[in-house]
């Protein structure tokens, strides 16, 4: 299966701050998506960006599919940020995922 | 979107026995997932669940401990059997992406084994 990279494994910020998670793959994809698991453990979708950039709010995207890598943007960093964020790619039908990212928003 | 329905969300289970977690779609859907995530672990897959045949099983999940179950195309069931307390984790449905929404995933059993 495709290998994907997320960076770094956690991150501290204070509430205001701006942050950028990564995420490599190791092949070609037709499907990336970033998720945030919340601390109940759910799985919120944020965006489905197999390539291009996409904005939702404080949240952007950045798929550059040519050099296989993802990058995610927080800006203006709230409380509510905090938890796990995940890449998920595929080139057929399976997700695979990433490490994650945990993201501690401090007040 | 699709809206997938998923219960129990929690349960504390006795080792040895067996649970059986439930998927609901609001709409019909070729492919459902079934994800094991350990804690402090990422997701890994378990098996792909079709509709009208058996479902397709990763490395290192087998039948007999993770049966599954696609009478429609709408629902799917998951049972964890037999187990121990390294079955305690946090087991996801999904399904495939409709258009520009990508995969999306229940709201998971988190399940404890005692």
């Amino acid at each position: 299966g495709i290998q994907v990279e997320q960076s770094p494994p956690d991150l501290i910020l204070q509430e205001g701050a701006n942050s950028t998670l990564r995420c490599n793959f190791s092949d070609s994809v037709n499907n990336l998506q970033w998720f945030h698991q919340n601390p109940w453990g759910q799985l919120i979708n944020l965006f489905y960006i197999p390539s291009g950039t996409k904005q939702n709010g404080r949240l952007s995207a950045t798929t550059v599919a040519t050099e296989r890598y993802s990058l995610l943007y927080i800006s203006s960093s709230q409380t509510t940020d905090s938890g796990v964020y995940f890449c998920a790619v595929t080139n057929d039908y399976k997700l695979s995922f990433g490490a994650g990212t945990t993201v501690t928003v401090r007040a | 979107s699709a809206v997938i329905s998923q219960k129990p969300s929690r349960d504390i289970c006795q080792r040895g026995t067996s649970l059986t977690i439930q998927c609901q779609v609001d709409s019909q859907v070729t492919m459902m997932f079934w994800y094991r995530q350990q804690p402090g672990q990422s997701l890994t897959l378990i098996a792909t669940a079709n509709q009208g045949s058996e479902a397709t099983y990763e490395s290192g999940f087998v039948i007999d401990k993770f049966p599954i179950s696609r009478p429609n195309l709408t629902f799917s069931t998951l049972t964890v059997s037999n187990m121990s307390p390294e079955d305690s984790s946090i087991y996801l449905c999904s399904v495939t992406g409709q258009g520009a929404y990508g995969y999306t995933f229940g709201s998971g059993t988190r399940l404890t084994v005692v």
